[in-house]
Parts: structure tokens; C-alpha cells; sequence
């Protein structure tokens, strides 16, 4: 089946730095790439869209300038936490839509600390 | 607009239980319908899907029916295990965003 693979799975930085998070599609294609947002105990919160050479669209309440996505290529897209603050500590969660089929795959997450 | 609302847990059964997780959802159109299952410290996977009413999604002993008349999508099972434990999210697709909308998670513990 399709798979969707995230790196790093888990990371710990310091106040006041960034941190990207790679989202990939192993043996598919996607056009369009989803990255949520996940706390403890809670439910997922969709952060933002981003379709294959162009810019992501980003939830109502989101900072784009503090959440900086790139979708450079059909199988990979980032997501830089720009200045991370402790109260982005959270569980981000990318998925992947196929190009063909519209299937979406979820990532394994990655877990983020900032100390 | 569209959304999902499911049975607030945690929901603790004996092995062997019958398990029913109650999921509702309000949207425009016709959505697509999921359960996912995220297992402890893992990432979500599909659990079963079910794209237009009356259809039925199946899988590990798991079941769900879309029912339009009264816009849910419960899931079930005739006898729980231990590893079943884990936190069960209802879900909806609108076709046209392709945006997924998560309920707020049921999480189940079953005791041996």
C-alpha cells in the first residue's frame, strides 16, 4: 500500500530557533499534501493545505509566517516551525493525497519539543 | 458547516465486549466517511471508509454503515481484544476540498 514517511519522527530544540519536518510520498505521487496538528489527548486540527508548486493555503487562525510550508516536488513537502516557542510543542501529522486515485495516506507524525 | 461529532470517551470494556463508538456528522453534499485508529505513539491509519449511503465499511472485525437518514456512521464490533485498545477517530471528506474533518477521538481501553 501507499506510504507516507516523516522525518524527523521526533525533535527536541531550543526556544528561538526552527525546525523543518520533511513530509514524504514513498511510492506515489501527491498533489496536494495536508499538515495537521495534534495535542495531547485531543484531536487533529488541520493546519494547512499545499498543492504541488504553489502556495499552501493555511486555516483560519494559522500563522503562515510562523509555519512556513513548501511543496517543492509531487512527493515531498516541509514544514518549518520558524521561532519555535514551548507552546508549539505539539504531535504534527502530514497526509498525502494520490495524484490518481484521491486516496489520502497519513504520515506516522512527528513529535516536537521545544525546551 | 460540516463537522463530526463522536461519543466522548474513554470508553473501557472487558475483553470479548460488544463495542459500539457513536459518530454523527453534519455537512453539505455527500461526504465520504472514515474511522481511523491511531494506536499509542503511532500515526493514524485507515480503518474503514464507506462513500456514499447504505454502504458498509469492514475491516478487523470492525463495522460501520453510513446512514444518511440519520447522518451517522457508528462503529462496531461484536467482540473486542486487548489490542484493540487505541484511540478511534470518525472522519469526513468533502470532495470538494479534499479536506478531511476529524471528530474529537474516542479513546478505548479494553481489559483482559
Amino acid at each position: 500500500g501507499a506510504v507516507v514517511s516523516q522525518h524527523p519522527s521526533w525533535v527536541i530544540c531550543k526556544s528561538g530557533t526552527s525546525v523543518k519536518i520533511e513530509c514524504r510520498s514513498l511510492d506515489f505521487q501527491a498533489t496536494t499534501m495536508f499538515w495537521y496538528r495534534q495535542f495531547p489527548k485531543q484531536s487533529l486540527m488541520l493546519m494547512a493545505t499545499s498543492n504541488e508548486g504553489s502556495k499552501a493555503t493555511y486555516e483560519q487562525g494559522v500563522e503562515k509566517d510562523k509555519f512556513l510550508i513548501n511543496h517543492a516536488s509531487l512527493t515531498l513537502s516541509t514544514l518549518t516551525v520558524t521561532s519555535a516557542h514551548p507552546e508549539d510543542s505539539s504531535f504534527y501529522i502530514c497526509s498525502a493525497r494520490e495524484r490518481r486515485a484521491g486516496e489520502q495516506y497519513f504520515g506516522p507524525g512527528t513529535r516536537l519539543t521545544v525546551t | 458547516g460540516n463537522s463530526v461529532t463522536q461519543m466522548e470517551g474513554p470508553v473501557t470494556l472487558s475483553e470479548e465486549a460488544f463495542l459500539t463508538i457513536n459518530c454523527t456528522y453534519t455537512a453539505t453534499g455527500y461526504p465520504s466517511l472514515f474511522w481511523y485508529v491511531q494506536y499509542p505513539g503511532e500515526g493514524l491509519q485507515l480503518l474503514l471508509k464507506a462513500t456514499k449511503a447504505d454502504d458498509k465499511g469492514s475491516n478487523k472485525g470492525f463495522e460501520a454503515t453510513y446512514r444518511k437518514e440519520t447522518t451517522s456512521f457508528h462503529l462496531e464490533k461484536g467482540s473486542v481484544q486487548v489490542s484493540d485498545s487505541a484511540v478511534y477517530f470518525c472522519a469526513l471528506l468533502y470532495s470538494s476540498a479534499s479536506k478531511i474533518i476529524f471528530g474529537s477521538g474516542t479513546r478505548l481501553s479494553i481489559r483482559p
